[in-house]
């Protein structure tokens, strides 16, 4: 079935290093795929969409790649900082479906002062 | 525009008893979704509505898991004889529903941490 994979469960970073979290996902097609951001004590909020029309999106510092052929979806950034702290969700539309949506696991960043 | 209300933020059961959660979707949303927040799945998909009618149940457990939606302004997820193993954070969404830029992007609101002793 289709399905996003995560495998960085927890991710722990210092100020101004380097962010790369790793997603892949399986299905047919070219799905729209999407990074959601969820910080402590609030619900997950969309960070960025990328589709295979633009292959990148970026929002507040972060980039996504859409790489077809690996069918994988990388969010990065270059520079970290502690207010980035947060669980960040790797997911895709549903190609059956356009108002479903599915996640991953999530990644915990944690961002040492 | 408040977001999606979920009420009450936090609720402590005793296990055996019934827990009901509330949601609140963004005015002129049509569509509605449930979802299980736990540290070891992640956000697990239980339930939609569109247009208030019951669209795709298939993560809901099959036995004490209930939601419904009796009007266009709530909805509610109802755990009849709570365990321990449901305590989580329950996550309603709601989205626009109509094609095009962003119509389908779901917005969450803050969840509701459901214990259960």
């Amino acid at each position: 079935g289709d399905s996003v994979i995560q495998m960085q469960g927890q991710v722990t970073l210092s100020e101004n290093d380097f962010l790369f979290i790793n997603c892949t996902y399986s299905t047919t097609g070219y799905p729209t795929l999407f990074w959601y951001v969820q910080y402590s004590g609030e619900g997950p909020q969309l960070l960025l969409q990328v589709t295979t029309a633009n292959n990148k999106g970026s929002s507040r510092g972060f980039e996504a790649t859409y790489d077809k052929g690996t069918t994988s979806f990388h969010l990065q950034k270059t520079s970290v900082q502690e207010i980035d702290s947060a669980v960040y969700y790797c997911a895709m539309r549903d190609q059956g479906n356009a108002y479903k949506v599915i996640f991953g696991k999530g990644t915990h960043l944690h961002v040492l002062p | 525009n408040a977001g999606v209300i979920q009420t009450p933020r936090h609720k402590v059961t005793g296990k055996g008893q019934e827990a009901t959660l509330w949601c609140e979707p963004i005015s002129g949303h049509s569509a509605v979704f449930w979802y299980r927040q736990t540290i070891v799945q992640g956000l697990e998909f239980l339930t939609y509505f569109r247009n208030q009618a019951p669209i795709d149940d298939s993560g809901m457990p099959k036995e004490r898991f209930s939601a419904q939606m009796p009007n266009q302004s709530h909805s509610t997820l109802k755990i009849q004889s709570t365990q321990p193993q449901d305590s989580a954070v329950y996550l309603c969404a709601s989205s626009l529903g109509v094609p095009g830029t962003g119509g389908y992007e779901q917005y969450f609101g803050p969840g509701t941490r459901l214990t259960v002793l």
